[in-house]
């Protein structure tokens, strides 16, 4: 596709079940970044994957979030035991390297009941 | 710990007037990042600034960056309508650990 493409677009599950969330970053794009935005507030960095280096884990709130990446492709971000607290937007961006200009995804939006 | 901080939080303009947005912070860093949000929708680039002194501009929008001062500006010309949104400034440091502002939220009435 032409652009970042997430799924699933909204999510609802219950306190305690896990959550995989999915990123298709644009093809080309090496570097691929995952935000948290809570409702009315701004993005907090989550984690950054940059070609085949290991990943930038300090953003990562617990470790009940993990996140994977196959090459400079798909990346899954998952959340185990989710949480009241876990309920927000999960934004995904990537670029074609890191400090270039970053392209959204139209995010998921995760509600945790 | 990075600290990315913009003002005003809220702005409420009329149509054809211009205002300034400030993003200040923290720590060295020469790669500053505007993003536009409408609500309910993802997040739009704007401009990307690289480097000190560096200018963009982009129709009634432009940013700059100042390095030595840890500033960036959003300078709003003419707004209009369609400009009503809210805006983030980003600072990526070299850690590559993004830090965002907590937005602008501007409002342009007729």
């Amino acid at each position: 596709g032409a652009g970042v493409s997430q799924s699933p677009s909204n999510k609802v599950t219950e306190k305690g079940k896990d959550v995989e969330l999915r990123c298709d970053p644009i093809s080309g794009h090496t570097a691929l970044y995952w935000y948290r935005q809570r409702l009315g507030q701004g993005l907090e960095f989550l984690i950054y994957f940059q070609g085949n280096s290991a990943p930038d884990k300090s953003g990562l709130p617990s470790d009940r979030f993990s996140a994977e990446r196959t090459g400079e492709s798909v990346s899954t971000l998952t959340i185990q035991r989710t949480q009241q607290e876990d309920s927000a937007v999960y934004l995904c961006a990537s670029s074609t390297r890191s400090g270039n200009l970053q392209y959204f995804g139209a995010g998921t939006r995760l509600s945790v009941l | 710990e990075l600290k990315v901080e913009q003002n005003p939080l809220f702005l409420s303009m009329q149509e054809g007037k211009n205002y300034t947005i400030y993003c200040n912070y923290s720590t060295t860093s020469d790669r500053l990042y505007w993003y536009r949000q409408d609500p309910g929708k993802s997040l739009e680039s704007l401009f990307v600034l690289l480097s000190n002194g560096a200018v963009k501009q982009e129709g009634r929008l432009m940013a700059s960056l100042d390095t030595k001062a840890r500033l960036s500006t959003l300078h709003i010309t003419a707004a209009v309508h369609d400009l009503s949104a809210t805006y983030f400034c980003a600072v990526l440091p070299l850690n590559n650990d993004m830090r965002f502002g907590a937005g602008t939220r501007l409002t342009v009435k007729p």
